[in-house]
């Protein structure tokens, strides 16, 4: 069935480093592609998107764009800051006539001041 | 806005009793989600509506679990009975329509505890 890989956390990184969290998916059909966010004590909300090949999805400095050919939706900020840290889940648009997300496990971000 | 609402935010059962959730979902949304998290993995759904139709529930327990939006507003999620392994948060999540690239709102949640 459809799935969504990512890297195992946690990540911890210092203020101002460079982030890449990896996330691969299934290559059933065309599916949108999406990264939320959970910030500790709050709810799940997105952060970025892109439905079709080549988009580009950015928001608050985060980045990802969607790779068809690596079937890859990898999530880069150039520098991150402490407020970035949280657990970080990205998503697929199920598809088969139904519209539900399947995500990955989520990957827990540290950033140490 | 008003985000999607969920209550209650925390509920402690036995196995075998009953327990139910309730959601409301941003208004004017049409569509609506009833996810499954279970500690330390992404979310699963459950269920989606259409309105007051059921879109896709081929994930939910039926023997046990149980949904409804009768009036195509709000919506339950009921568990009958529960199993130690239904532990986990639920997630009501809504969005304005249908389509690959909607974006789904999620409310907080309700932690459930089976003991």
């Amino acid at each position: 069935g459809d799935s969504v890989t990512q890297m195992e956390g946690p990540v911890t990184l210092s203020e101002e480093a460079f982030l890449t969290i990896n996330c691969t998916y299934t290559a059933t059909g065309y599916p949108s592609l999406f990264w939320y966010v959970q910030y500790p004590g709050e709810g799940l909300q997105l952060l970025l998107k892109a439905t079709k090949a080549d988009d580009k999805g950015s928001n608050k400095g985060f980045e990802a764009t969607y790779r068809k050919e690596t079937t890859s939706f990898h999530l880069e900020k150039g520098s991150v800051q402490v407020s970035d840290s949280a657990v970080y889940f990205c998503a697929r648009h199920s598809g088969g006539g139904a519209d539900g997300l399947t995500f990955g496990k989520g990957t827990h971000l540290i950033i140490q001041p | 806005e008003a985000g999607v609402a969920q209550s209650p935010r925390y509920k402690i059962i036995e196995k075998r009793q009953s327990v139910a959730f309730w959601c409301n979902p941003i208004s004017g949304h049409a569509t609506l989600y009833w996810y499954q998290q279970i500690l330390g993995q992404g979310p699963k759904l459950l269920i989606q509506f259409q309105n007051n139709g059921v879109v896709d529930d081929s994930q939910l327990p039926k023997d046990r679990f149980s949904a409804e939006r009768l009036k195509g507003v709000d919506s339950t999620l009921k568990i009958q009975p529960a199993k130690l392994e239904d532990s986990a948060v639920y997630l009501c999540a809504s969005s304005r329509d249908r389509g690959r690239g909607e974006t789904q709102y999620f409310g907080p949640g309700t932690r459930l505890l089976v003991l």
